[in-house]
Order: structure tokens, then sequence, then C-alpha cells
């Protein structure tokens, strides 16, 4: 059964800082993995998404890497905002139908 | 373009009532998605339709809960009698691609808070 960690559950860093949030997942077979971003209230906004045949996915300061090998993938921050405070999920999609298999997300925190 | 909405943004409730959660997918959208997370666990799927059809239910946790996708377009949660345990917040997700598409992204709604007391 696919299993979704994320680490850690919370994170608080100052303004300017690099980060990196993290993803493992137990079965490689998946077909995608996306990043989603939730503010308090709101949505899910997705990201950035990686199928299974791609390394890495990069948007602006966001840069999201894919090892299926290991189960692993990671979500780079750069130079952080105050604005880029929110939890942050992974989720993939698995070889056994459509849906979405969620982490517990990392709730991030950037001071100014 | 509007997105997903949902509706409505919150909802109290007292055990043993019904409540019914509405889902507007993005216009054109094919499958739409109930996911739910309750206190302090990870958001997990409920089910998928195809346009009308259920495609996968497999998440529905009982009988007390009815998802129906009249016409392929909006779609209702319906929850009856309520419990303590389904308290949460209901995502509702669009996207437009097949169920197997490496590249499909989902669209969520902002959710439906359920509190029942």
């Amino acid at each position: 059964k696919q299993e979704v960690t994320q680490i850690p559950a919370a994170l608080s860093v100052p303004e300017g800082e690099n980060l990196v949030l993290n993803c493992s997942f137990t079965d490689s077979a998946i077909y995608n993995l996306q990043w989603f971003r939730q503010d308090p209230g709101k949505g899910l906004t997705s990201l950035l998404l990686i199928q299974s045949s791609q390394r890495e996915q990069t948007s602006g300061r966001l840069n999201a890497s894919l090892d299926k090998s290991s189960g692993r993938s990671t979500l780079y921050i750069a130079a952080s905002q105050p604005g880029d405070s929110a939890t942050y999920l992974c989720a993939l999609k698995g070889k056994e139908g459509g849906k979405l298999i969620f982490g517990q997300g990392t709730e991030l925190s950037v001071k100014p | 373009e509007a997105g997903v909405t949902q509706f409505p943004s919150h909802s109290v409730i007292e055990k043993g009532q019904t409540v019914t959660l509405r889902c507007d997918p993005i216009s054109g959208h094919d499958n739409l998605y109930w996911y739910r997370r309750v206190m302090g666990k990870e958001i997990k799927f409920l089910l998928h339709f195809v346009k009308e059809s259920k495609q996968d239910e497999s998440g529905m946790p009982n009988n007390r809960f009815l998802a129906e996708r009249t016409g392929g377009t909006y779609s209702t949660l319906k929850v009856q009698p309520a419990e303590l345990e389904d308290s949460g917040v209901y995502f509702c997700a669009s996207s437009p691609r097949g169920t197997f598409a490496t590249n499909e992204k989902l669209f969520f709604g902002s959710g439906t808070q359920l509190s029942v007391l």
C-alpha cells in the first residue's frame, strides 16, 4: 500500500533563506507527483507536476525533483519570502487508479 | 474563467442531521473528485466521477455518504445521518484529462468545513 510522508511537519525560516521540503513514498510505481500549496481557508493550488519519466520541474523560485528509485521528491524554494508562508503538500498518482495520495504536509513560516 | 466552486464554505450541524455539499467544477471538466481531510490526518480520496458515472468510489467511508453528479455537471455529496467523525474539510477537484494521463493536473476548490456537534 502506497504511503507518502512529509518531513518536517513544520518549518520556520528567516526571509531570504533557501529551503528544501521533503516527500518520501513507498511504491515507485507512480504516474506523477505534484506539489501543492494551501493557504489558510483556501483550496489547494498546484505548484509543480513531475511526470514519472521526468526528474525535475522548475517554476520561478521553485524547483521540484523526483527520484523514483529512492522514493523521494524535494521541493526547493529559493530566496524565501513571507508570502511563501503556507502549507505545502505533496501528492502522487499511483498506478492503481486516478486518485491522488497525499502526504500530511509541511507548514512553512517565513519570518520577515 | 471561474475555478472550482464549493458551497457552503462552512456547515455546522448536529449529529444525526443531514448535510449536502455541492461542487461546481470548471466548465468542460469531465473528471470530478471528492477528497476530505479530517483533523490531524492527511487528505484522502473519496470518489471520482467521469462525467456522470462513478469511476472509483473506493474511498467512500460507508453507506451514509452518497455522491451524485446528474447530467455530468455539478456534484453533490450528502451525508445522512452525520456522525461526529465526519467532521473535516471536504474538497472537490476537477480536471479535463483522462484518468490515467500522466500530466493530469487537478484544480481544487476551497473546500467545505463540516463540523458535526
